[in-house]
């Protein structure tokens, strides 16, 4: 089984600062999901990045893929309060959902 | 999003009798997968289903099975509940299976105590 290491594991900012969180593995993955997860609810997909050295945009999120495609990162910039929750990492060798490895999460708590 | 319900939201139950916990979607998808979520273990699959009465077992299937008779319907049963199988237990489908463009949509969980 693959592992996904996520960092760090709490994070407490205050809002408008920045921050990054980082999925670490020493597997190749041919693609790397990030997921957001509000207390009481399901994860919810918020980008898929497939190419090593990909950088995708969402808004104030910023998700890289490593150029080995063995890890990733999100940077958030100028963090809401809204951007309160978990946060997972999910890899995927196989091109195949039932093979995702999901990483331990970064929990994430912005304060005004 | 899609559709997917969760049934029920909160479950206490003690060790040693049956469970079942159900998933329902309303998308067609063909693809259903049950998760669990521990501490300091993020989502593991227990088991899929990638059509009606095709299922396999994933990473940590020990004391579950899975049935899928209708296309919206997916069951989880624990056969004997222990406690090691307290967790927040999560459903997902995917209409595709291709990572570039899979999507899993996950329903609102069930929270299992087993005393």
């Amino acid at each position: 089984t693959q592992l996904l290491e996520q960092s760090p594991q709490f994070l407490s900012i205050q809002e408008g600062e920045n921050l990054t969180v980082y999925c670490n593995s020493s597997s190749v993955f041919s693609s790397l999901q990030w997921y957001r997860q509000e207390p009481g609810e399901g994860p919810v997909l918020l980008v898929t990045v497939v190419t090593g050295g990909e950088v995708k945009k969402l808004k104030r999120l910023t998700f890289q893929f490593g150029d080995a495609r063995k890890d990733s990162s999100l940077h958030i910039t100028a963090a809401q309060t809204g951007d309160t929750g978990l946060y997972l990492c999910a890899g995927d060798d196989t091109g195949t959902a039932s093979k995702l490895t999901f990483g331990t999460g970064t929990r994430l708590q912005v304060t005004l | 999003d899609a559709g997917i319900t969760q049934s029920p939201r909160h479950k206490v139950t003690e060790t040693g009798t049956p469970v079942t916990l159900r998933c329902h979607q309303t998308e067609n998808h063909r693809y259903m997968y049950w998760y669990r979520q521990d501490p300091g273990h993020g989502l593991r699959l227990i088991h899929y289903s990638y059509g009606v009465k095709d299922t396999d077992k994933g990473e940590v299937s020990d004391g579950y099975s899975v049935s899928r008779s209708k296309t919206e319907d997916f069951l989880l049963t624990l056969e004997s509940a222990t406690s090691s199988q307290t967790s927040v237990y999560f459903c997902a489908t995917a209409s595709s299976q291709g990572s570039t463009n899979e999507k899993l949509f996950f329903g609102s969980g069930t929270q299992l105590s087993v005393l």
